[in-house]
């Protein structure tokens, strides 16, 4: 079943703009990660939080994690061209049993306008 | 260069025939997943083995087999019984076992085509 669920579908935006997408999930996660991938590419990771953690920064990206909401948001800032992708949202639910997979959302699509 | 390698990138199934695809990783990483990716949505976990011989079933499983002999390599059978297999297949690593908060590592995708 597919926990994550990525708002928007779809984004456009102007280069040099803000990015943000949004992911919603439903049952306790042990951390949240974000994906990239490229047309017809494996996924890259891009980030991940723990459970204990609101907020995280890697270059241009922050995302941010609310527990009792149950949703992250990823933000990248001053877009490029070059991050025009999909972005995937995906909960890790480690249920003592070893690595039981990442549960995906269904992805944001991104283009940036040049 | 360490990494995950999926093989081949392109392949052509006629209707009743099994096919295997292959994933071989050299990260040393214990837990290997198999994804299915269809055309505007997310992954759907197939199968995945936290161990050498020993597998677990996903959340699609059905026409599908894999095995799990050496650390390094997780194939995946695509078999006759799959109804719909044309689809986007990926395989991913990670260091599992009891260890979590690791991120996962991915192959760069099978495209299968029942013709």
């Amino acid at each position: 079943s597919q926990q994550g669920e990525e708002d928007p579908q779809a984004l456009s935006i102007q280069e040099g703009e803000n990015a943000t997408m949004n992911c919603s999930y439903k049952t306790s996660i042990n951390n949240l990660q974000w994906y990239r991938q490229n047309s017809g590419r494996g996924l890259v990771h891009l980030i991940l939080i723990r459970s204990n953690e609101r907020e995280k920064h890697s270059g241009r990206l922050r995302v941010t994690l609310d527990t009792s909401k149950k949703s992250s948001s990823l933000l990248i800032t001053a877009s490029r061209a070059a991050d025009t992708a999909s972005y995937f949202c995906a909960t890790d639910a480690y249920s003592g049993g070893g690595a039981d997979g990442l549960t995906f959302g269904k992805g944001t699509h991104l283009i940036i306008q040049p | 260069d360490g990494g995950i390698t999926q093989s081949p990138k392109y392949l052509f199934r006629k209707e009743g025939q099994n096919v295997t695809l292959s994933c071989e990783q050299n990260l040393n990483h214990d837990a290997m997943y198999w994804y299915r990716q269809d055309p505007g949505q997310g992954l759907r976990l197939i199968y995945y083995s936290q161990i050498v011989n020993d597998f677990q079933k996903g959340d699609i499983a059905e026409g599908y087999s894999v095995s799990r002999e050496k650390k390094e390599s997780f194939p995946l059978t695509v078999t006759s019984a799959q109804k719909n297999p044309t689809a986007f297949y990926l395989c991913a690593s990670r260091g599992g076992g009891l260890r979590v908060n690791t991120e996962a590592f991915f192959g760069q995708g099978t495209r299968l085509t029942v013709v």
